[in-house]
């Protein structure tokens, strides 16, 4: 059984750059969600997606944006970035949109100067 | 909207101690969760308490669940230098669409020889 990947591993970019950061979910996994863990906090819930569409958004302006393809894998984009956008970005696999255990990847590492 | 508070938030500790984290919620939930992080790493999973009185126990940690006061423990018996992460609970919800995770700031823990 795979677990959760995510790619790349750390990147660097620069203010008012786009970005994109990918995720495998977990082998079964239908529903993937993506969290921001700015340095020092807790993770923050942008969205989940289950089959394709957005389901459940957390409080992040909407150049936050994402993809599932048909194979449950996901990307999520950040467009026009900020400083404040520098974190570690996690992404969270689980069975279905309601299942309990939520299975967290290894996370993307966003510095941005 | 649904807050998690945490506390302490930095613990030292002497190995061969007990001590216990604390975490506050606001709103009923379905579940609670507690993570463990290491430097730069993701989330470690270690207990998903899902009712109330619900008791988990795994190695040194215990992790406790009471509803009707919204507040979830981990207790940390006889501490050893491993132990040393931070620790976060998250207390899960479903929504109309799908479900997210919210979590407290996280409670940064040193066991010193």
């Amino acid at each position: 059984e795979t677990g959760v990947t995510q790619s790349p591993t750390h990147l660097i970019k620069t203010r008012g750059q786009q970005v994109t950061l990918r995720c495998s979910s977990q082998s079964g996994h239908n529903t993937v969600s993506w969290y921001q863990q700015a340095l020092g906090q807790g993770p923050q819930f942008i969205f989940q997606y289950y089959r394709e569409e957005e389901n459940g958004r957390g409080n992040f302006p909407p150049r936050f944006s994402g993809l599932q393809f048909p194979n449950y894998s996901s990307e999520l984009n950040v467009n026009a970035l900020e400083l404040d956008d520098s974190a570690l970005y996690l992404c969270a696999s689980s069975l279905s949109q309601g299942a309990f255990e939520q299975y967290f990847g290894p996370g993307t590492r966003l510095t941005v100067t | 909207e649904l807050k998690v508070e945490q506390n302490p938030l930095f613990l030292s500790m002497q190995e061969g101690k007990n001590y216990t984290i604390y975490c506050n919620y606001s709103t009923t939930s379905d579940r609670l969760y507690w993570y463990r992080q290491d430097p730069g790493k993701s989330l470690e999973s270690l207990f998903v308490l899902l009712s109330n009185g619900a008791v988990k126990q795994e190695g040194r940690l215990m992790a406790s669940l009471d509803t009707k006061a919204r507040l979830s423990t981990l207790h940390i018996t006889a501490a050893v230098h491993d132990l040393s992460a931070t620790y976060f609970c998250a207390v899960g919800q479903r929504e109309t669409s799908g479900s997210r995770l919210t979590f407290g700031e996280g409670t940064q823990l040193t066991v010193n020889p």
